[in-house]
Order: structure tokens, then C-alpha cells, then sequence
């Protein structure tokens, strides 16, 4: 079946510090490739996809490639801010169906 | 972007009473909502999927008759909770689909005492 694996957190960084949350995929078909990022107390908010492999989402300096040959869609930003805390998931959608798979979720911190 | 949102934010009620969650697609129409459930420290569990005018899709294991679900507009699904237990407890989050994004509520805590 379809799903998603995600590192395991917390991860903890200073701020201006190098992001990488690894995820990677199980999926038939081609699958659309989320990340979604969720702050203290508040619903998910949708940070970046991709939708076709070698596909770069991007948005507020994060950056996540869909790398099909290893299936994996891992999210990075050059320099964290202590405002990025949070807790980030990943998740894929297949074919036209609207349903979302989640993986478990990675709490960043960051300290300043 | 689109706006989603719950309510209430927070419930505490007592052991074998009901709860009524209320999500709104504010600024659009949404032909299907999702709600999920969330533990602490985890991740997000479907637990059905409501279409408007039509009866939800539940997911595997989510007993239908204890989380009532109604999609009476496209403005609107409610989550009721019946018979409420402590195990119910939980951040209880929908979703609505706006065109080819799935945009979330806020969630709602819900407490059971």
C-alpha cells in the first residue's frame, strides 16, 4: 500500500544552521508529494509540492526535489529561523483522489 | 489563500454526553471535507471522508455510529461525537478541498472528562 516514512525528531538546530528532513515514499503510481507544516496550537498549513518527478517545490527558503529513482522527497532550508519551529510532515496523493497520506511528523526546534 | 475554520477551538465535556464539531469553507465551496484525527506527537489519521449530500466514507477501524458525520452544504460538515469517552480525547483537525488543494481548520481540541 501507498505511505510514508519520515525521520524520526525532534531535530534541534541553532538558527542560521543547515535543514534536512528526510522523507521518503511508498506509492503505485505517480504520486503528488506534500509537505505540510503545523505551529503550536494550529491546524496544517500546506509549505511546499510537487507534483511529477525531479519537480523542485519551494517556498519560504525551504526546498524539497521529488526524486523518483529513490523515492524520496526530503525537505531542506539553508538557514533556520527560531520562527520555523514547528512540526513538519510530509505527504503524498495519488491519482486524482484527494486523499492524503501522512507520515508521522518531525518536531524541529530551534534555538537561537 | 483559502480560509477553513472549526468550532469550537477547545470542548471539555463530561464522559456520555455528545459534541458537535462544526468545519466552514469560508470563501469557497468545497464538494468534500476530511476530518482527522491527532494524537499527541503523532501524525494525522483519516478517519472519513464526507461528500456532500452524501453519506461519509469512514475509514477502517472508525466506528460510523459513535462519530457522526454530516455534509449537509458545501459550506459545512459537522463531527459529532456520541457518547463521548476519555479515550475520545484528542485534536480533532478537517480539511476541505478547494479546486486541487485540500486546505485545513485550525483544529479542535476536545477533552473528556
Amino acid at each position: 500500500g501507498n505511505s510514508v516514512t519520515q525521520m524520526e525528531g525532534p531535530v534541534t538546530l541553532s538558527e542560521e544552521a543547515f535543514l534536512t528532513i528526510n522523507c521518503t515514499y511508498t506509492a503505485t503510481g505517480y504520486p503528488s508529494l506534500f509537505w505540510y507544516v503545523q505551529y503550536p496550537g494550529e491546524g496544517l498549513q500546506l509549505l511546499l509540492k510537487a507534483t511529477k518527478a525531479d519537480d523542485k517545490g519551494s517556498n519560504k527558503g525551504f526546498e524539497a526535489t521529488y526524486r523518483k529513482e529513490t523515492t524520496s522527497f526530503h525537505l531542506e532550508k539553508g538557514s533556520v529561523q527560531v520562527s520555523d519551529s514547528a512540526v513538519y510532515f510530509c505527504a503524498l496523493r495519488t491519482g486524482g483522489y484527494n486523499k492524503l497520506i501522512f507520515g508521522a511528523g518531525t518536531r524541529l526546534a530551534v534555538h537561537p | 489563500g483559502a480560509v477553513v475554520s472549526q468550532h469550537p477551538s477547545r470542548v471539555i465535556c463530561k464522559s456520555g454526553t455528545s459534541v458537535k464539531i462544526e468545519c466552514r469553507s469560508l470563501d469557497f465551496q468545497a464538494t468534500t471535507m476530511f476530518w482527522y484525527r491527532q494524537f499527541p506527537k503523532k501524525s494525522l489519521m483519516l478517519m472519513a471522508t464526507s461528500n456532500e449530500g452524501s453519506k461519509a466514507t469512514y475509514e477502517q477501524g472508525v466506528e460510523k455510529d459513535k462519530f457522526l458525520i454530516n455534509h449537509a452544504s458545501l459550506t459545512l460538515s459537522t463531527l459529532t461525537v456520541t457518547s463521548a469517552h476519555p479515550e475520545d480525547s484528542s485534536f480533532y483537525i478537517c480539511s476541505a478541498t478547494g479546486g486541487d488543494e485540500q486546505y485545513f481548520g485550525p483544529g479542535t481540541r476536545l477533552t473528556v472528562t
